[in-house]
């Protein structure tokens, strides 16, 4: 049972513009959300996270929103570079293990 | 400070054999997480150890096994590997406390043919 999904499994943005890539959640007990970055042949490399106290976290061209509600994440990425083009996955945390989503492949054209 | 690193980093193995990957974290970093990726699916959670220990632990069967070494080294085990076994592992590692960020290696493919 999938309990974080992205269903958007591709996106394709202009250079410049804003991403945004969404992330669904079906464990209220999630507390803590993250965002990891996969460039092929590449681990996952971590970009930006949000507890579940707050709704809205900002680091540079990064922003992540927690709709707590609709048990609803996503990352907006403003403006949108080539470079970003990667395989973005959400991860959730109960406390015991991250659980993460099939991931949504970013494609930035130049 | 050097990241994640994984050993080896391709593998072909055949039907039935065994095989064992290490994973070597940070520098400082106690807990060790393991992660199967494969297509479709995401990274599903293995075990984690911290401190010798397998603190928590995924839904995979018995054939998954791993354990950890006092210098926080941790090694993965697959036994009768089946062809549904292939796919990239991922090992993450963070300073302690499991809901703490946590930093992967490069990952090992393994093939089972």
């Amino acid at each position: 049972d999938q309990q974080v999904k992205q269903n958007s499994p591709s996106l394709s943005v202009q250079e410049g513009r804003i991403s945004i890539l969404n992330c669904d959640y079906t464990n209220s007990m999630f507390d803590y959300f993250l965002w990891y970055k996969k460039y092929p042949a590449e681990g996952p490399t971590f970009l930006i996270s949000i507890s579940s106290i707050k709704d809205k976290n900002e680091d540079g061209r990064f922003t992540v929103f927690l709709n707590k509600s609709a048990k609803h994440l996503s990352l907006h990425i403003v403006p949108s570079q080539p470079g970003d083009s990667a395989v973005y996955f959400c991860a959730a945390n109960t406390g015991n293990q991250f659980y993460f989503g099939t991931g949504t492949s970013l494609t930035v054209i130049p | 400070k050097a990241g994640v690193t994984q050993t080896p980093r391709y593998l072909i193995k055949t039907r039935g054999q065994q095989v064992t990957l290490s994973c070597s974290p940070i520098s400082g970093h106690r807990s060790v997480s393991w992660y199967q990726q494969t297509p479709g699916q995401g990274l599903q959670f293995l075990f984690e150890y911290f401190s010798e220990t397998q603190r928590n632990k995924g839904n995979f069967p018995g054939r998954f096994s791993g354990r950890q070494f006092s210098n926080s080294r941790s090694e993965m085990n697959v036994s009768t590997l089946e062809l549904g076994d292939s796919a990239l592992y991922l090992c993450a590692s963070s300073l302690a406390a499991v809901r703490e960020t946590q930093y992967f290696g490069p990952g090992t493919r393994l093939l089972v043919l």
